[in-house]
């Protein structure tokens, strides 16, 4: 398959801990990278192969792959977490095809 | 720090040509995939394809048909085209740079997107 599958909505508690997951079989291949986009914004990285943050993005982000499953976890959420958050991935191979997932619409309550 | 910006040719009437070209600051375009990725009204993103400073490509299966990018080492930018435009290709266009380390590829620089409207 092609696809990587996240739930399309999750919610959490402020200061409460969240997992966004994202299934594929492309993530037997690579480590999944996730991004953060809020209205009007381009996407944001915040979290790239086993648990890698880029410079800026706070240690409550992190990241997991177990088979072919990534998940991003955010620990303590606040408000300027919300948005809609996507995996991404690519395919093994020279000619190779990269695949986001449909996306997951956090609120944070 | 790199920098990356669409242009955008803002409306497209449907059945014509969508061009679009990103300018590459504050680093060269000559290691690294770049791609162009987009994202529809109440959609989510979309990978386009992407090339490599060699000129070597790799599309969208879904779009294979209808596009084409290309790159100007001398002038540190790519380009995008995209035959036969209908409404469904009204999005905002990105422009990223695709890299690998840690296990993962990822887009670590992205431009900040431009509005293309397809309409008669």
């Amino acid at each position: 398959s092609s696809e990587l599958t996240q739930d399309p909505a999750v919610s959490v508690a402020l200061g409460q801990t969240v997992r966004i997951t994202c299934q594929g079989d492309t993530l037997r291949s690579y480590d999944a990278s996730w991004y953060q986009q809020k209205p009007g914004q381009a996407p944001r990285r915040v979290v790239y192969g086993n648990n890698n943050r880029p410079l800026g993005i706070s240690d409550r982000f992190s990241g997991s792959t177990s088979g072919n499953t990534a998940s991003l976890t955010i620990s303590g959420a606040q408000a300027e977490d919300e948005g809609d958050y996507y995996c991404n991935s690519r395919s093994s191979g020279e000619n190779y095809y990269v695949v986001f997932g449909g996306g997951t619409k956090l609120t944070v309550l | 720090q790199v920098q990356l910006q669409e242009s955008s040719p803002g409306l497209v009437r449907p059945s014509e040509t969508l061009s679009l070209t990103c300018t590459v600051s504050g680093g060269s375009i000559t290691s690294y995939f770049w791609s162009w990725i987009r994202r529809p009204p109440g959609k989510g993103l979309e990978w386009i394809g992407d090339i490599y400073h060699t000129g070597s490509t790799n599309y969208s299966p879904s779009l294979k048909s209808r596009v084409i990018i290309s790159i100007d080492t001398s002038q540190n930018q790519f380009s995008l085209k995209m035959t036969s435009v209908t409404t469904a290709d009204t999005a905002v266009y990105y422009c990223a740079r695709f890299a690998y380390n840690y296990g993962s590829w990822y887009f670590d620089y992205w431009g900040r997107g431009a509005l293309v409207s397809v309409s008669s």
